[in-house]
């Protein structure tokens, strides 16, 4: 167990349709990471949050959001699903906002759309 | 923009013996970090280890170590005395320094340890 918590751990929805990931970060943590892995893209960073704060945006769709609440817990909201969203979406979780002594992953989230 | 080639999609290995995985990147910027991250079939993602641009001394873990050639933006991981465990999919990353922990993923190499 690394101490990041991510529910659920498999989804399936349909196209259209707008899911959920939750993410609690390590005990101590401040800064969440979402990452989305997918078969033809690879890892790719998603957003960031500090302290409840959005600090750095990647790759992310307008039809995705997210936000860290006061207790630290993150959401990932995916909205007007398709087809290729379906991928492993992993959060993180650091002490700090650097990031530069590594951090710590979930086991992921494993999304299907159909 | 910042790219990390892993040129090698696959390797096998044989237990106990030594396997050497490539990773080059390419950056205009001097300060910054570079990891090697493992995921094994549970698809769990796990800092295997990292080095700061910054320090000329490779990096080292127990069984992993680094080669960093800096000037030529080459950061290879070498798996001694590789084990059953070993098996995953080995991925090599970039993080610029002061980008709020941005990481930046290479393809990847699958590593395979056999008996």
């Amino acid at each position: 167990d690394s101490g990041v918590t991510q529910t659920p751990k498999h989804l399936i929805t349909a196209t259209g349709q707008r899911v959920t990931l939750r993410c609690s970060p390590r005990s101590g943590d401040l800064s969440v990471y979402w990452y989305q892995q997918s078969l033809d893209q690879g890892l790719q960073f998603l957003i960031q949050y500090y302290n409840g704060e959005e600090r750095a945006k990647g790759n992310i769709l307008e039809r995705f959001s997210a936000q860290q609440f006061p207790d630290l817990h993150s959401e990932l909201n995916l909205s007007s699903l398709e087809l290729g969203d379906s991928a492993l979406y992993f959060c993180a979780s650091s002490p700090q906002t650097g990031g530069g002594d590594g951090y710590t992953f979930g086991s992921g989230t494993r999304l299907t759309v159909v | 923009a910042q790219t990390v080639t892993q040129s090698q999609p696959e390797m096998s290995v044989q237990e106990a013996e030594t396997v050497t995985l490539s990773c080059t990147y390419d950056t205009s910027e001097n300060n910054y970090y570079l990891f090697w991250y493992k995921q094994p079939p549970s698809r769990q993602m796990i800092l295997v280890i990292r080095q700061e641009a910054y320090k000329q001394q490779n990096a080292t873990e127990n069984r992993f170590s680094v080669n960093f050639q800096k000037a030529a933006k080459s950061f290879s991981l070498k798996i001694s005395d590789s084990q059953l465990g070993d098996t995953a999919m080995y991925f090599c990353a970039f993080m610029k320094h002061g980008s709020w922990g941005k990481l930046q993923f290479g393809a990847g190499t699958q590593v395979v340890v056999t008996p």
